[in-house]
């Protein structure tokens, strides 16, 4: 079992629908990242938490560090926010603690 | 600033050939990270610096594969011999202290043939 599960793994929306990225995990962890990737492109980072709730702009995350899970909202979904979002974690154990783990990406998909 | 510039965008190169992919952190971060992504693995982080020293190079595939920074504005990853399975998009991304966001350059797209 993958530390950092997303889901879903695709999803497919029309252009002004709100849209809900999942992300749970397994371990402990000091910090959570949300990436964008279009397709081709480099990676952007979104946002980075620890605890409770970020916004900018149309998207905005949220983590609950006692259930393991954090979610990436857009609010108003726009063709142009098509791209493959990735959550990444920063694990709290022991070691190397600035090793980002990731989960597998969901691909979005905003019709017009 | 022009941000973490990673060179070259693409490299094609054949099988046993030696290759060097090189990226230049933002001025005044001090930690810079190498990352590999594959279709079937995804994102895995190879292996990261601190004020230019190596702290964990346990993603590191083996031995073909080595990193170096001498200083704070400039890395290297190295892979000699290159084989198929090394085809990938290699990523450097730096930060300020790991406990802000980490800003990523655009990619190496690497195919050995």
């Amino acid at each position: 079992k993958n530390e950092v599960e997303q889901s879903p793994q695709n999803l497919t929306a029309q252009e002004g629908e709100f849209i809900t990225i999942n992300c749970s995990y397994s371990v402990g962890i000091s910090a959570l990242h949300w990436l964008q990737q279009h397709p081709g492109g480099g990676i952007v980072s979104l946002f980075m938490l620890s605890s409770g709730k970020k916004k900018h702009g149309r998207l905005i995350a949220t983590i609950n560090i006692q259930e393991k899970h954090s979610s990436l909202h857009i609010t108003a979904s726009h063709p142009r926010d098509s791209a493959v979002y990735i959550c990444a974690v920063r694990s709290n154990s022991g070691g190397s603690n600035y090793k980002l783990t990731f989960g597998k990406g969901t691909l979005l998909t905003v019709n017009p | 600033d022009a941000g973490v510039i990673q060179s070259p965008r693409h490299e094609v190169t054949e099988m046993g050939q030696e290759v060097t992919l090189r990226c230049k952190p933002i001025s005044g971060h001090d930690y810079l990270f190498w990352y590999r992504q594959t279709m079937m693995r995804g994102l895995e982080l190879l292996i990261y610096f601190n004020n230019n020293v190596p702290i964990d190079d346990s993603g590191m595939p083996e031995d073909r594969f080595s990193a170096k920074m001498p200083n704070a504005s400039f890395s290297t990853l190295k892979i000699q011999p290159s084989e198929p399975r090394d085809s990938a998009v290699y990523f450097c991304a730096s930060s300020f202290f790991a406990t802000y966001g980490y800003t990523f350059g655009s990619g190496t797209r690497l195919t050995v043939v």
